[in-house]
């Protein structure tokens, strides 16, 4: 079974508005990150949360992490249509940097 | 500074044949890794080098599927005698281990279609 889990799987909305998706997993870690890839594209590094940090901002992007209920979330702020892609969580257990990934939530983004 | 580079982008099998899919990583990153995506689903991991060195290749098939990385060249993933549930694409990444920031840096995939 995989490690992170996205809610939703799928998510459309209106430019404008805020997208938000959830990540859950299962072990401890040491960081949480997110990743964009866009259709037949490889992923695209967002940001990276550790685990001593319960928030963190880049631009439109807020990730919260919360260790205790082993989750995270992804905001994007003011969203457009460009931010039309899937969005993973990745979760790092200190492995030498070796990520496992969620299944992703495919956002829409609707001009 | 150029990113990950694999190829091919795009290549077509047929059922017992042999895939080859190459990986070079970014300049100064010695850490490979190879993941495998299936449509509308997550990555799923594969494969962990270091130059000449295989660290955890837990995720990978133990019959059929073998990886290197030599000290010279790209990092090779190969599926001998392929298979219809072979398709898909494979992503390679790649981080520069001891003083990275944990990111991993990602190719643009290599597509393996099996007939």
């Amino acid at each position: 079974s995989q490690q992170g889990e996205e809610d939703p799987q799928a998510l459309s909305i209106q430019e404008g508005e805020n997208a938000t998706m959830n990540c859950s997993y299962k072990t401890s870690i040491n960081n949480l990150q997110w990743y964009r890839q866009n259709s037949g594209r490889g992923l695209v590094h967002l940001i990276l949360i550790r685990s001593n940090e319960r928030e963190k901002h880049s631009g439109r992007l807020r990730v919260t992490l919360d260790t205790s209920k082993k989750s995270s979330s992804l905001l994007i702020t003011a969203s457009r249509a460009a931010d039309t892609a899937s969005y993973f969580c990745a979760t790092d257990v200190g492995a030498g940097n070796m990520l496992t990934f969620g299944g992703g939530t495919r956002l829409m983004v609707k001009p | 500074n150029a990113g990950v580079m694999q190829n091919p982008r795009h290549l077509v099998r047929r059922r017992g044949q042999e895939a080859r899919l190459r990986c070079s990583p970014m300049k100064g990153h010695s850490h490979v890794y190879w993941y495998r995506q299936l449509p509308e689903e997550g990555l799923k991991f594969m494969v962990y080098l270091q130059k000449e060195n295989i660290i955890d290749e837990s995720g990978m098939p133990k019959e059929r599927f073998s990886a290197e990385f030599p000290k010279e060249g790209p990092s090779i993933l190969r599926i001998q005698q392929v298979v219809r549930g072979d398709s898909a694409a494979y992503f390679c990444a790649s981080s520069p281990g001891v003083g990275g920031t944990g990111e991993l840096f990602f190719g643009e995939g290599s597509r393996l279609t099996v007939l």
